[in-house]
């Protein structure tokens, strides 16, 4: 299984773009990445999956270069609700639908 | 879009009795379904894949005795935590795997404390 790292916490203020970033140097061929939001005491809710270049949903966009070795979760303009923690997965097509979470970033936006 | 739920929300029990968590997928059929703990501050952690009609596949260091998953229909999968003690004590979310497109979906999760 392909290992993440992300940073612990990110602070950012209201309207900013944050970016987060991603490591997975391990990740293979057939690997897609995918990032989930949590809230406190709730489940996690899928925010968007890319295989190579740049993805983009109404809610963020995902680059990933073409070494596939790191990937970035981009929000644009975030607002209080996006606190949040963020985790990167990688990998998940070829292991049966299994979902290994690593620590995640946990975002904090102020007014 | 798909929606899986979890019952009860919360539950506090004593130490020593058992409890049982309910995930059900309400508007798809989910021949997988997964069950995790989550801590105060920490990341999900995977405990076992429940399949319909078969026996659940528990993670390395989750006892499956203490631990018991049903999978008995498409739509719903249990998990019943055994002679429960305080460090069971813990935020267990399910998640359902649905069978056409493979997409994967949470549910709310069960905050459970056992006093």
């Amino acid at each position: 299984l392909a290992k993440t790292t992300q940073p612990i916490s990110m602070d950012s203020y209201e309207g900013q773009e944050v970016n987060i970033t991603c490591s997975h140097n391990n990740i293979a061929t057939n690997d897609y990445i995918t990032w989930y939001q949590q809230f406190p005491s709730q489940g996690p809710r899928f925010i968007i999956q890319g295989y190579k270049t740049k993805v983009t949903n109404e809610v963020a966009s995902l680059f990933i270069p073409a070494d596939r070795k790191s990937s970035t979760l981009s929000l644009p303009r975030v607002s209080l609700s996006d606190t949040a923690v963020y985790y990167c997965l990688v990998g998940v097509e070829n292991q049966g639908g299994k979902l290994i979470f690593g620590q995640g970033t946990e975002l904090s936006v102020k007014p | 879009g798909a929606v899986v739920s979890q019952h009860p929300s919360w539950v506090i029990c004593k130490s020593g009795t058992s409890v049982k968590i309910e995930c059900r997928s309400l508007d798809f059929q989910a021949t997988t379904m997964f069950w995790y703990r989550q801590f105060p501050k920490q990341s999900l952690m995977l405990m076992a894949t429940s399949n319909e009609g078969s026996k659940a596949t528990y993670e390395q260091g989750v006892e499956k005795d203490k631990f018991l998953i049903n999978h008995a229909s498409l739509t719903l999968s249990t998990l019943t935590v055994t002679s429960a003690h305080p460090e069971d004590s813990s935020f267990y979310i399910c998640s359902a795997r649905e069978v056409r497109e493979g997409e994967q979906y949470f549910g709310p999760g069960t905050r459970l404390t056992v006093t």
